[in-house]
């Protein structure tokens, strides 16, 4: 199994573009996530999925949008990439209790 | 949500010694983890621990449900334990809130 994998592991986007961040999981987990974290924080959720064709915001979602149409895969969209959205990017599968995270994307934004 | 708070924010430790961090949180829960951030930025999961106590190695944890805080004994630290240690909380729902981390720095 590769677990949780995330793509790239590195972008830089000037202000105003857009990107997708990739999110795959293969151990057929129904719940899956978006974290940002920020330096010195902890994690803030962005986004949610409890399986394949739902989706649900968490504490930070504006800016961001995902969808859901696999149960493998749950990418991130950011629209009009803002300085504020600079940060590290993580994806998380849970099959219900225990979090497994993927190795991150980080981003910056200028 | 749920707050969490983790303590203390830092801590330097020489190799051989023995630590122990705290979450609280301020509200029942009834999914606690914990995690390990190494240097190279990968979230680790080290326990699962609801409520009771848990072993894994050099490691334990103890979550005391009813008094809403858990902790994370590290003993005989080595470099590699280094890092930032993440405690994540969950009520009812999908949301789970973490802390702001602990920051390990281990010393040879």
């Amino acid at each position: 199994n590769a677990g949780v994998t995330q793509t790239p592991k590195f972008r830089i986007l000037k202000i105003g573009q857009s990107m997708t961040l990739q999110c795959a999981q293969d151990m057929n987990h129904n719940y899956m996530y978006w974290y940002r974290q920020d330096p010195g924080m902890g994690l803030k959720l962005i986004y949610y999925s409890v399986g394949a064709g739902i989706t649900d915001k968490g504490e930070v979602p504006n800016g961001y949008n995902v969808s859901r149409s696999t149960t493998e895969d749950f990418p991130l969209r950011l629209e009009l990439a803002a300085p504020s959205q600079t940060s590290v990017y993580f994806c998380a599968s849970s099959p219900s209790s225990i979090l497994f995270f993927g190795p991150g994307t980080r981003l910056t934004v200028l | 949500g749920i707050q969490v708070e983790q303590s203390p924010p830092d801590l330097i430790l020489q190799e051989g010694a023995n630590s122990t961090l705290r979450c609280n949180f301020s509200d029942s829960v009834n999914n606690l983890q914990w995690f390990h951030q190494n240097p190279w930025g990968q979230l680790i999961n080290l326990f699962y621990i609801p409520s009771g106590t848990k072993q894994n190695g050099r490691l334990s944890a103890t979550t005391v449900a009813t008094e809403r805080y858990s902790l994370l004994y590290i003993s005989s630290s080595q470099t590699t334990d280094s890092g930032v240690y993440f405690c994540a909380a969950k009520r009812s729902g999908n949301q789970f809130y973490f802390g702001t981390g602990t920051s390990l720095t281990v010393i040879p």
